[in-house]
């Protein structure tokens, strides 16, 4: 079936360091993938995201490559700021008649310290 | 654009009694609207597909009977726990696609359920 691990957290950096969030996934066919973010109190925000191997999808300084041969979609940023501290989660979609179903995985919980 | 709202955020309620969250798409319409449960430091969990004017599509293992969908109007899908017991008490979190496809779902906040 279809499935999404990310690394465990929560992760802890200082500000303007350099972050990655790992994630893999188990998919038929080609999905979709996805970063979300949840800011606290908020709902989740869609972040970024690929529709094909070799895509990099980027926003806010935010990057993520789809990566087909490691089926993986990893987040980076090359220098954080304090708000950047939310809850990362990566996400495939598999094809729903006229939508799209996510598969999300558990979450990555970031804090950045001044 | 594209916000959705949850009503309530924050609910308590006594074991045996049922409780109606609502979902809203407010300034688009959402012909699909998802239903999910995030257990503290777990995943979503998809829950059901609600379409517009239709029988809400259960993922197995989640009780219909229990979980009542009703996505009556393409900006409202409300979910009734019903008979709520303890182990009901979680995060629910409702999403709306507005028919833009890859563009992704657009998010509710949450409501935190917690049966006594």
């Amino acid at each position: 079936g279809n499935s999404v691990t990310q690394m465990e957290g929560p992760v802890t950096l200082s500000e303007e360091a350099f972050l990655t969030i790992n994630c893999t996934y188990t998919a038929t066919g080609y999905p979709s993938l996805f970063w979300y973010v949840q800011y606290p109190g908020e709902g989740l925000q869609l972040l970024l995201k690929a529709t094909k191997a070799d895509d990099k999808g980027s926003n806010k300084g935010f990057e993520a490559t789809y990566r087909k041969e490691t089926t993986s979609f990893h987040l980076e940023k090359g220098s954080v700021q304090v708000s950047d501290s939310a809850v990362y989660f990566c996400a495939l979609s598999r094809l729903l008649v006229g939508a799209q179903k996510l598969v999300f995985g558990q979450g990555t919980r970031l804090t950045i310290n001044p | 654009g594209a916000v959705v709202s949850q009503h309530p955020s924050r609910v308590i309620c006594k074991s045996g009694t049922s409780v109606k969250i609502e979902c809203r798409s407010l300034d688009f319409q959402a012909t699909t609207m998802f239903w999910y449960r995030q257990f503290p430091k777990k995943s979503l969990m998809l829950m059901a597909t609600s379409n517009e004017g239709s029988k809400a599509t259960y993922e197995q293992g989640v009780e219909k009977d229990k979980f009542l969908i009703n996505h009556a109007s393409l900006t409202l899908s409300t979910l009734t726990v019903t008979s709520a017991h303890p182990e009901d008490s979680s995060f629910y979190i409702c999403s709306a696609d507005g028919s833009l496809g890859l563009q992704g779902q657009y998010f509710g906040p949450g409501t935190r359920l917690t049966v006594l």
